[in-house]
């Protein structure tokens, strides 16, 4: 399963919202109902950091002002209004099956 | 708070073998499902290796099938990637990571080590 990102750079305002786009070339919906998409954020220095699972589903801790949606080949995830604390790299990444495969990021900085 | 704390790493050349180890602490070790994923300089995330909760079930990354062995001990709560035939491509930070389920295969992954390095050089 390929999984593309985009944009790659994302210059954003602080306060205003932001979007980042990732599709897969197969389904990650399974007949379940689940969506297989996680989100990460890997802050500067930092280990990556889960954001969203299942496609849409905040992890423990994540702010409000992020939110995931989408389903089989299409997902987006969406920051409200961005914080300075927001920048970093972010990445889409299935767990559908084995190669788990991640998107080539999206760099987020503030203009 | 959830903790695994990789080690192992460090200048290998190549051709020559290393093994990564990953302490875990504040989970209960043996309900999940473990992986090895790795991050080359200024590069992205790719998925090295993935061993379920007794590891009756693995996985590897087509790059590192044949070289690489994953395993793991529940006794002592901790997860190895053992690394043969070193290529200077293999070159990266390798992160232990936990999985949210017992399983690798519609579970995914969610807690991340700090990586240890690995830098394959002559």
């Amino acid at each position: 399963i390929v999984m593309t990102q985009s944009p790659l750079s994302l210059p954003v305002t602080p306060g205003e919202p932001a979007s980042i786009s990732c599709r897969s070339s197969q389904s990650l919906l399974h007949s379940n109902g689940n969506n297989y998409l996680d989100w990460y954020l890997q802050k500067p220095g930092q280990s990556p950091q889960l954001l969203i699972y299942l496609g849409s589903n905040r992890a423990s801790g994540v702010p409000d002002r992020f939110s995931g949606s989408g389903s089989g080949t299409d997902f987006t995830l969406k920051i409200s209004r961005v914080e300075a604390e927001d920048v970093g790299i972010y990445y889409c990444v299935h767990a559908l099956k084995n190669p788990f495969t991640f998107g080539p990021g999206t760099k987020v900085d503030i203009k | 708070e959830v903790q695994l704390v990789e080690s192992g790493g460090g200048l290998v050349q190549p051709g020559r073998s290393l093994r990564l180890s990953c302490a875990a602490s504040a989970f209960t070790f043996d309900d999940y499902a473990m992986y090895w994923v790795r991050q080359a300089p200024g590069r992205g995330l790719e998925w090295v290796s993935s061993i379920d909760w007794n590891g009756g079930s693995i996985a590897y990354a087509d790059s590192v099938k044949g070289r690489f062995a994953i395993s793991r001990d529940n006794a002592k709560n901790s997860q190895y990637l053992q690394m043969n035939s070193l290529r200077a491509e293999d070159t990266a930070l390798y992160y232990c990571v936990k999985g949210r389920g017992p399983y690798f295969d519609h579970y995914g992954m969610d807690v991340w080590g700090r990586g240890t390095p690995v830098t394959v050089s002559s």
